[in-house]
C-alpha cells in the first residue's frame, strides 16, 4: 500500500544512546517532515524537508538531526538521547509546502528514553 | 499569534447520537484548516480540509466542518456517531504567511457509549 513507512514501531534507550528513525514513502511528495507527540500537546514540528536537499528546523530542532537521503527517504537522528526525548514520533509527506496541501502519516515511532 | 484551540480535550457520545468536536483558531490571514483522526496506535488520517472554497466541508465517514469566519470556528459534526468513531481528533490550521508552518491543537479524545 502507497504510504509512509517508518521504522521503528518501538524502541527503548539509555540515557546518552544515540539512534536514527527511518522514513520513507513512496508517493513521489516532495516534502516531508517530523513531528513529536506529547500528551496534551498536538505535535510538533521537529524538522522538515520542502523538497530533496533542503533541511530546515521547526518548533523544537535541539537534540535532533536529520537526514533527507533522498526524494524518498527522510531520517531523524537522536545522537545523546535524553529522558525529555520519550515521545513518539510521526514522519508526514506532501506533494508540496503550500497551504492547501494535506498530510500523509507514517504510524509512528514510540520511543521510551530511560 | 496564530493559535488554534479545541475546547474540548474530551466528549462522550451514545452511538446513534449527534457528535459535535469544536474548534477555534486564531490567524492574521484566510487560513487553511484541516481535521485529523488518530486512531489508538495508528498514523493520522485526514478527515477533511477547508481551502476557502465552499464554507461547508465533507469529509470521509459521515463527518463535516463548517468555516464561519466571523466566529473564527471549524467544528467539526457527525450526525449519527458510530463506535468506530471512537479515536483522537486533531485540529490543524496551516499559515498563509509561512507554508511549512502548521499549528495542531491539543486534540479532543471521542469516546462512544454502546
Amino acid at each position: 500500500n502507497a504510504g509512509v513507512t517508518q521504522t521503528p514501531k518501538f524502541q527503548v534507550l539509555k540515557t546518552g544512546q544515540s539512534m536514527t528513525l527511518q522514513c520513507a514513502q513512496d508517493m513521489n511528495h516532495n516534502s516531508m517532515y517530523w513531528y513529536r507527540q506529547d500528551p496534551g500537546m498536538g505535535l510538533r514540528l521537529i524538522y522538515y524537508s520542502a523538497s530533496e536537499g533542503t533541511t530546515d528546523k521547526g518548533e523544537v530542532p535541539n537534540g535532533y538531526n536529520v537526514s533527507r537521503l533522498n526524494k524518498r527517504e527522510f531520517s531523524l537522528r537522536l545522537e545523546s538521547a535524553a529522558p525529555s526525548q520519550t515521545s513518539v514520533y510521526f514522519c508526514a509527506s506532501r506533494n508540496g509546502t503550500g497551504i492547501f496541501y494535506g498530510y500523509t502519516f507514517g504510524s509512528g515511532t514510540r520511543l521510551t528514553v530511560v | 499569534a496564530q493559535s488554534v484551540t479545541q475546547l474540548d480535550s474530551h466528549v462522550s457520545v451514545s452511538e446513534g447520537t449527534p457528535v459535535l468536536l469544536r474548534c477555534n483558531y486564531s490567524s492574521s490571514y484566510s487560513p487553511s484548516l484541516f481535521w485529523y483522526v488518530q486512531h489508538p496506535n495508528k498514523g493520522l488520517q485526514l478527515l477533511l480540509k477547508y481551502t476557502s472554497a465552499a464554507t461547508l466541508v465533507k469529509g470521509i465517514n459521515g463527518f463535516e466542518a463548517e468555516f464561519k469566519k466571523s466566529e473564527t470556528s471549524f467544528h467539526l459534526t457527525k450526525p449519527s456517531a458510530h463506535m468506530s468513531d471512537a479515536a483522537e481528533y486533531f485540529c490543524v490550521v496551516t499559515l498563509y504567511s509561512s507554508a511549512s508552518k502548521i499549528i495542531f491543537g491539543s486534540g479532543t479524545r471521542l469516546s462512544i457509549r454502546p
